[in-house]
């Protein structure tokens, strides 16, 4: 079952800008965790955000963490057409399962 | 896509037969996973198995069965009972709840 939601489905921006996409979740999670993957391609692993932290930065990402909204949002600041990918959100469901959602699709254009 | 391999990358079914997917790990990891991916969606669990010899089904099992016999192995066969396979599958590996590291997918298709 897929418990995070993403928000937009897609979007467009200029080389240079930043990127912003979001995630809805159900229930209450252990761990947020963000993804991406290439067209065609596998999913890698960009950053995890533990349920106690609230704000994460890995590079040019930065992701936030809402447990009273069960929310969270992903930054891509700079955006370069490598950033062009599908992002998918995904929150701990039990044992070692992870929930996905359906992703945003991020084009950057040059 | 780290230490994990699948093969073959294209695969093409024809009615009625079963066919099976390669999923091996060099991460020493003791759980792996499988997703079907369809066009424009997320990601939906086939099976999981957290040690050897032990097997999860996930949400979407029907029409799959996988084994476990070793630690860096896990095979997924597709059956004949599975109506709409067509799909990308994508298999992980992770040692806890934590990151999960995926393959670079097998892109199946029904002939």
């Amino acid at each position: 079952s897929q418990q995070g939601e993403e928000d937009p489905q897609a979007l467009s921006i200029q080389e240079g800008e930043n990127a912003t996409m979001n995630c809805s979740y159900k229930t209450s999670i252990n761990n947020l965790q963000w993804y991406r993957q290439n067209s065609g391609r596998g999913l890698v692993h960009l950053i995890l955000i533990r349920s106690n932290e609230r704000e994460k930065h890995s590079g040019r990402l930065r992701v936030t963490l809402d447990t009273s909204k069960k929310s969270s949002s992903l930054l891509i600041t700079a955006s370069r057409a490598a950033d062009t990918a599908s992002y998918f959100c995904a929150t701990d469901a039990d044992d070692y399962k992870l929930s996905f959602g359906a992703g945003t699709t991020v084009t950057v254009r040059a | 896509d780290g230490g994990i391999t699948q093969s073959p990358k294209y695969l093409f079914r024809k009615e009625g037969q079963n066919v099976t997917l390669s999923c091996e790990q060099n991460l020493n990891h003791d759980a792996m996973y499988w997703y079907r991916q369809d066009p424009g969606q997320g990601l939906r669990l086939i099976y999981y198995s957290q040690i050897v010899n032990d097997f999860q089904k996930g949400d979407i099992a029907e029409g799959y069965s996988v084994s476990r016999e070793k630690k860096e192995s896990f095979p997924l066969t597709v059956t004949s009972a599975q109506k709409n396979p067509t799909a990308f599958y994508l298999c992980a590996s992770s040692t806890s709840r934590d990151t999960q590291y995926f393959g670079p997918g097998t892109r199946l298709t029904v002939l």
